[in-house]
């Protein structure tokens, strides 16, 4: 069975930096992107980048890039996403999931709920 | 910068067929952008319903169908139920790995 599990919630400051996490299982990790999405307080998806852990290719929307960093570690089969310098607008759930072939999204994490708050 | 429109709401009446859009700001959307359709209740992740165009995701039931109309992709509901009640969203792939959401249509079912 394909399971994405994400790390749990978090708590932190303007300015702290933080990394989650996206484990995977029962498939081929190395061989599928992982995409990661951010959903804002009451808002919509947003897509924001993706990364191939077989050779840790990593793409990003314009919208995010140089402001989180993907990157994974294809041993433990877990990709992650990080942020050097937190603000409060960075409030939000994130989700990974892994892209399937045609280009979709076919498996999603629980989701990852970050609070930036002082 | 690309936007992928949708309708913000839409509602439907129990049975009854509903039809969302998805486009783009400039152009048209085809299957070269392998549209696809996500369901998104509140608290939960999003669910797959349809991709590239008009395949449908394993377990998602046949009152979804995918296609291309006009210039848009579009998700048609045949038959909803109390239950289709939700978020959709679709996404488009722009080639170099990059895709795009749009910004989700609220269904009600009433």
């Amino acid at each position: 069975e394909v399971q994405l599990v994400q790390s749990g919630a978090e708590v932190k400051k303007p300015g702290e930096s933080l990394k989650i996490s996206c484990k995977g299982s029962g498939y081929s990790f190395p061989s599928y992107w992982i995409g990661w999405v951010r959903q804002m307080p009451g808002k919509g998806l947003e897509w924001m980048g993706l990364i191939y852990p077989g050779d840790t290719d990593a793409r990003y929307s314009p919208s995010f890039q140089g402001q989180v960093t993907i990157s994974a570690d294809k041993s433990i089969s877990t990709a992650y996403l990080q942020w050097g310098s937190l603000k409060a607008s960075d409030t939000a759930i994130y989700y990974c999931a892994r892209r399937s072939g045609y280009y979709h999204y076919d498996y999603w994490g629980q989701g990852t709920l970050v609070t930036v708050s002082s | 910068q690309t936007v992928v429109t949708q309708e913000p709401s839409f509602s439907v009446s129990p049975g009854g067929t509903v039809t969302l859009t998805c486009g783009l700001n400039s152009g048209s959307v085809s299957t070269t952008f392998y549209p696809s359709w996500y369901q998104q209740t509140p608290g939960q992740a999003p669910r797959t319903l349809i991709y590239s165009t008009d395949s449908r995701s394993s377990g998602v039931p046949d009152r979804f169908s995918g296609s291309i109309l006009g210039n848009k992709a579009a998700l048609t509901i045949t038959g909803a139920q109390a239950d289709d009640e939700s978020h959709y969203y679709c996404v488009l792939y722009m080639g170099s790995g990059i895709s795009v959401f749009g910004g989700g249509t609220k269904l009600t079912v009433l």
